[in-house]
């Protein structure tokens, strides 16, 4: 079963320092989103994405943060300057069609900031 | 703010009992879904409900959207130690981004 993945699991990082994410959707899907998860607390959506462009950003996605779908098949999250409460578990998630259809998760990428 | 509260947070029984968890909103929700998440993996998709008062059963699971959209319930027949897990609802807005409840730990004693 196509799933979405993403790399790399764990990303360990000093405090100020950039961090790209990547993933790779489900390959006929059209909507594109990340969300994370700080350890102990709620799944929180930070952003979508669809034809090229932003679609949605939380009060989270400031601009310390942007996406980008450099080809055909990735989604990259790059958080720019990290500060220590970036660590958290961000997901990848993928769809394909109108909003009533399921939304597909990576595995993840745990981020710990130092 | 969007809020989906689930309930309970944690649930610990023995094997063969029956269960069953809520999530609760004040919004309407173009869809629900629940997700079923292992430690260290993503959430996995158990189900999606779309219309109101729909019910949909997976084995021994059935879950079950409220009338108005509101609300979700998931119940659990003969738990099994295999069912032992975390449990995620999330709600879906017309823009397509989900909420998420704070998720039920299910353990199943054998």
């Amino acid at each position: 079963e196509p799933e979405v993945t993403q790399t790399p699991s764990h990303q360990v990082t000093q405090m100020g320092q950039e961090v790209i994410l990547r993933c790779v959707p489900i390959s006929n899907h059209l909507y594109f989103y990340w969300y994370r998860q700080i350890l102990g607390q709620k799944v929180e959506f930070l952003v979508s994405f669809y034809n090229n462009e932003i679609s949605e950003k939380s009060e989270i996605f400031d601009d310390q943060f942007s996406v980008e779908r450099p080809d055909g098949s990735n989604f990259t999250l790059k958080i720019r300057s990290t500060k220590l409460e970036d660590s958290a578990m961000y997901f990848c998630a993928s769809r394909f069609g109108s909003s009533n259809q399921p939304q597909h998760f990576g595995d993840g990428t745990r981020l710990s900031i130092l | 703010t969007q809020l989906l509260e689930q309930s309970p947070q944690f649930l610990s029984i023995q094997e063969g009992e029956n269960l069953t968890v809520y999530c609760n909103s004040s919004s309407v929700f173009s869809s629900l879904q629940w997700y079923r998440q292992e430690p260290g993996e993503g959430p996995v998709l158990l189900v999606t409900v779309v219309t109101g008062g729909e019910v949909k059963k997976l084995k021994r699971l059935t879950f079950q959207f409220g009338d108005a959209r509101k609300d979700s319930s998931l119940h659990i027949t003969a738990a099994q130690p295999g069912d032992t897990g975390l449990y995620l609802c999330a709600g879906a807005r017309n823009t397509g981004k989900l909420i998420f409840g704070q998720g039920t730990t299910l353990q199943v004693k054998p």
